[in-house]
């Protein structure tokens, strides 16, 4: 079975560009979770879906960045403008239910300008 | 609140065993442990539930005090594809599922 798939796996932008990164949970799985690393904070939860709703966003930085997920296998992160000190890895993990195993996708390398 | 890890790193010689340690200033409901290799993704390892209930990874072992709100990771007979990250992720139940990872150890492990 295919893992999460995550894209671009790399990302380099401009500051003040949109970036969108995307991702495909395993098929049937119902929780989805955007994740943050970075070496100075570590690996920080920004939001999680249950069967595509949004349950927390407290992890949500600021209003530059948003989150979607219109139907079970897919889901988007934005961040609209876009600035230096969001240069980190972003991963995307589901799992199959509440407090399940979360399996996480590659992530993707973006790298702010 | 963020589950504190230690030691912040370790070095091993190839067979010799590490325990990593994994606390939480909150009640704990599950403690979910990964690996992450350099440039790689979080893989699992392990969840330990409240009431004793484990489920994971064959070769490594781990214990949960509920009471204490503490986990601990048993690395034994170290081999070199151990080396890497570790965190622990810890969930606090209720109706909010989101783990809070610590910091993470990394072990080396050497020849």
């Amino acid at each position: 079975d295919a893992g999460v798939i995550q894209s671009p796996r790399h990302e380099v932008t401009e500051m003040g560009q949109e970036v969108t990164l995307r991702c495909k949970p395993i098929s049937g799985h119902n929780s989805l979770f955007w994740y943050r690393q970075t070496m100075m904070r570590g690996l920080e939860l920004l939001i999680y879906f249950n069967n595509n709703v949004p349950i927390d966003d407290s992890g949500m930085p600021e209003d530059r960045f948003s989150a979607k997920m219109p139907n079970a296998s897919f889901s988007t992160l934005k961040i609209q403008p876009s600035e230096p000190r969001d240069s980190a890895v972003y991963f995307c993990a589901s799992s199959l239910g509440d407090g399940e195993t979360q399996y996480f996708g590659p992530g993707t390398r973006l790298l702010v300008l | 609140q963020q589950p504190v890890q230690s030691p912040q790193a370790v070095i091993l010689r190839e067979g010799e065993d590490a325990v990593i340690n994994c606390s939480s200033s909150k009640a704990l409901y599950s403690v979910h442990w990964y690996r992450q290799k350099h440039g790689e993704a979080p893989v699992f390892l392990m969840i330990l539930l409240k009431g004793g209930e484990q489920k994971g990874h064959e070769k490594i072992s781990a214990s949960f005090n509920e009471k204490k709100q503490q986990s601990s990771l048993y690395l034994t007979a170290s081999q070199l594809s151990y080396s890497g990250t570790y965190f622990c992720g810890t969930l606090g139940g209720g109706s909010n599922y989101k783990l809070t990872f610590g910091k993470g150890t990394l072990l080396t492990v050497n020849p």
